[in-house]
């Protein structure tokens, strides 16, 4: 499968804790986005990478989210001290060439 | 503030006949304009996009309509299928094309 991975598919984690989620984009896409969607919303931009530079992360709603993508492939979106309004589906898509973006599966985040 | 929305959270047709999905926003600067279909534990999946230099733009059973005066596009499904079920959500974006607006989604139902 050539598609867009994320891991882990599900995450529960208690109040404060630490949380890091991963995306795999697809191989030789320099184009990389993190959303977050609550439920019942649409998917809403956190951050954007062309290869291993962050452009913008105007849309990270706090310092406790930060996002890396070291070797311009694998991006890592962090959650430090985690609150129960982070609990979302985080989405990351890929894209050659800014016309189209393909989404993984997404990472459905439970802060309890 | 929603700069893209999708005003009716549900709908459904029966087999056969024609799916219209509407959607607004409210940037001028948006200039690229996407649809993406989303079935339930998968990320969306990219069905059809349009420009602002055009007004029509077919592929297959789905043509996307924009009309950029009243800032509104459109996405018509003809013959809807039971298949077509899924929440199908527009996108816009600037020219520069690294922010991509969601609406809040339109939970589509065909009935066999």
């Amino acid at each position: 499968g050539a598609g867009v991975s994320q891991s882990p598919r599900y995450k529960v984690a208690k109040r404060g804790q630490d949380v890091a989620l991963r995306c795999d984009p697809i191989s030789g896409h320099v184009s990389l986005f993190w959303y977050q969607q609550a439920l019942g919303q649409g998917p809403e931009f956190l951050t954007y990478f062309q290869n291993e530079a962050q452009l913008d992360k105007s849309g990270l709603p706090s310092d406790r989210f930060f996002a890396e993508r070291p070797e311009g492939s694998v991006s890592t979106l962090k959650i430090q001290r985690t609150q129960q309004e982070d609990s979302a589906v985080y989405l990351c898509a890929s894209s050659l060439d800014e016309t189209e973006q393909f989404f993984g599966p997404g990472t459905r985040l439970t802060v309890l | 503030d929603q700069q893209v929305k999708q005003n009716s959270p549900s709908l459904s047709v029966q087999e056969g006949r024609i799916s219209i999905l509407n959607c607004d926003y409210t940037n001028s600067m948006f200039d690229y304009f996407l649809w993406y279909k989303k079935y339930p534990a998968e990320g969306p999946t990219f069905l059809i996009s349009i420009s602002s230099i055009k007004d029509k733009n077919e592929d297959g059973r789905f043509t996307v309509f924009l009309n950029k005066s009243a800032k509104h596009l459109s996405l018509h499904i003809v013959p809807s299928q039971p298949g077509d079920s899924a929440v199908y959500f527009c996108a816009a974006s600037p020219s520069f094309r690294n922010q991509f607006y969601f609406g809040t989604g339109t939970s589509l139902t065909v009935i066999p």
